[in-house]
């Protein structure tokens, strides 16, 4: 089993702020990194998918990037909204499809 | 709408009863998994079917039983159950049984055994 570590756990943010938050894996063995979104009573849903070194990823006001020497990647968003506020999730897979979840980071966003 | 479809939703079951939990999806995708999530945790993996064939299995007792009857279908039957086994059931699809593809996730099955 890896350490996929995610923080901080959890954040409230003022609506129009920017935040972001982190994800760390180990470094070695690299394959992909995977950042998913989860609504309270909704299925968590898949954002990026990442898997070169220096990777930049954008959808809309959430960007990540993506450091796998040094093992961890960010996801930003800027002007946060309250349709922001979910669970934040990374997955690092090890060999074939074996993928690792992080603790998640909870963001809320306060109108 | 999620387009991985799982039933019940909510299934509350005896430590002798035996139950299925049912997941499907329409994408073609090629690999299906099982996830179970308690809370303030991570989702863990339970098992992986790629072409239909079960691929990983990390190590779950056998009172869990996976099954998958078509590309479009995957089964967890449950017997024998434990008070700890209550949980949120996650199944997944993804095009492809590798690392590049990202999981479509259903809406769980809200699992209590008592």
């Amino acid at each position: 089993i890896l350490n996929v570590e995610q923080s901080p756990q959890s954040l409230h943010v003022q609506e129009g702020d920017s935040t972001n938050f982190t994800c760390s894996f180990p470094s070695s063995n690299f394959y992909a990194l995977h950042w998913y979104r989860w609504e309270t009573a909704k299925s968590p849903e898949a954002l990026f998918v990442m898997t070169l070194n220096g990777d930049e990823k954008k959808k809309g006001r959430i960007s990540a990037t993506l450091n796998t020497k040094e093992g961890y990647s960010y996801l930003y968003i800027k002007g946060s909204q309250p349709e922001d506020s979910a669970t934040y999730l990374c997955a690092f897979p090890n060999t074939g499809n074996q993928f690792y979840f992080g603790t998640g980071t909870s963001l809320t966003v306060i109108p | 709408d999620t387009e991985v479809t799982q039933t019940p939703k909510h299934l509350v079951m005896g430590m002798t009863n035996k139950k299925s939990l049912k997941c499907e999806q329409h994408m073609g995708h090629r690999a299906m998994y099982w996830y179970k999530q308690k809370a303030k945790k991570p989702p863990e993996l339970m098992f992986v079917y790629s072409y239909e064939k079960l691929s990983i299995n990390e190590s779950v007792p056998s009172r869990f039983s996976p099954e998958c009857p078509n590309s479009s279908l995957l089964n967890l039957h449950l017997h024998a159950l434990q008070p700890e086994d209550s949980a949120l059931y996650l199944c997944a699809s993804s095009q492809d049984p590798g690392v590049g593809s990202p999981l479509h996730f259903g809406n769980g099955t809200r699992l209590t055994v008592t």
